[in-house]
């Protein structure tokens, strides 16, 4: 079965330092997106990417979040200086071009700033 | 109030009994609607798409009430590997919008 690959699967990093989380996506899905979840809490929104550029973005998603699809297979979110409440397991998914048949959510990556 | 309404539980059955759950949204724009699961520390994993007419996958069985704003998902002869947190799950349609709108869970304790 296809999946959705995260790396790294847990990234320590000291505030104010950026970090670059990397997905790769379903090879013939278009839209790609991040979410994350603060422990305990529920799933949040953050972006949705289709074409090359940002189809949709919460709130969440402030000047110090950007994302990228380099080279056409990685998807990467970066967090320029991060913050003690950017601690938290960040998802990708992808889908194809509806929908209606939910999501494939990668494994997470666990960001931990200290 | 919250878009996507779940009581948290922890729903403490044992093993072979039925169990449901409830959800309520608040946007009357949503137009796709999950249940998705959730193991502790893991991702989101789809469990079933919700339709309108109800639908039902083994053990598994999904409702929708579009004038009531509510969904539920009834799970039959409950297995110790149902243990998870349940997450009702709507996306808002319109203007090309696909991001989900989570619920905060439901947790389930199946035991022997």
């Amino acid at each position: 079965e296809p999946e959705v690959t995260q790396t790294p699967s847990h990234q320590v990093t000291q505030m104010g330092q950026e970090v670059i989380l990397r997905c790769v996506p379903i090879s013939n899905h278009l839209y790609f997106y991040w979410y994350r979840q603060i422990l305990g809490q529920k799933v949040e929104f953050l972006v949705s990417f289709y074409n090359n550029e940002i189809s949709e973005k919460s709130e969440i998603f402030d000047d110090q979040f950007s994302v990228e699809r380099p080279d056409g297979s990685n998807f990467t979110l970066k967090i320029r200086s991060t913050k003690l409440e950017d601690s938290a397991m960040y998802f990708c998914a992808s889908t194809t071009t509806g929908v209606n048949y939910g999501y494939t959510f990668g494994s997470g990556t666990r960001l931990t700033v200290v | 109030r919250k878009e996507v309404e779940q009581d948290p539980g922890p729903f403490n059955v044992p093993e072979g009994a039925t169990v449901a759950f409830n959800c309520t949204y608040s946007n009357s724009a949503s137009q796709s609607f999950f249940w998705y699961r959730q193991d502790c520390r893991k991702e989101p994993k789809l469990l079933m798409s919700v339709y309108s007419s109800g639908n039902e996958d083994g053990r598994f069985t999904a409702q929708l009430n579009r004038a009531s704003q509510y969904i539920s998902l009834l799970i039959r002869d409950s297995k110790l590997s149902d243990s998870a947190t349940y997450l009702c799950v709507v996306n808002i349609r319109g203007t090309g919008r696909r991001a989900l709108t989570f619920g905060s869970g439901t947790r389930l304790q199946v035991q022997p």
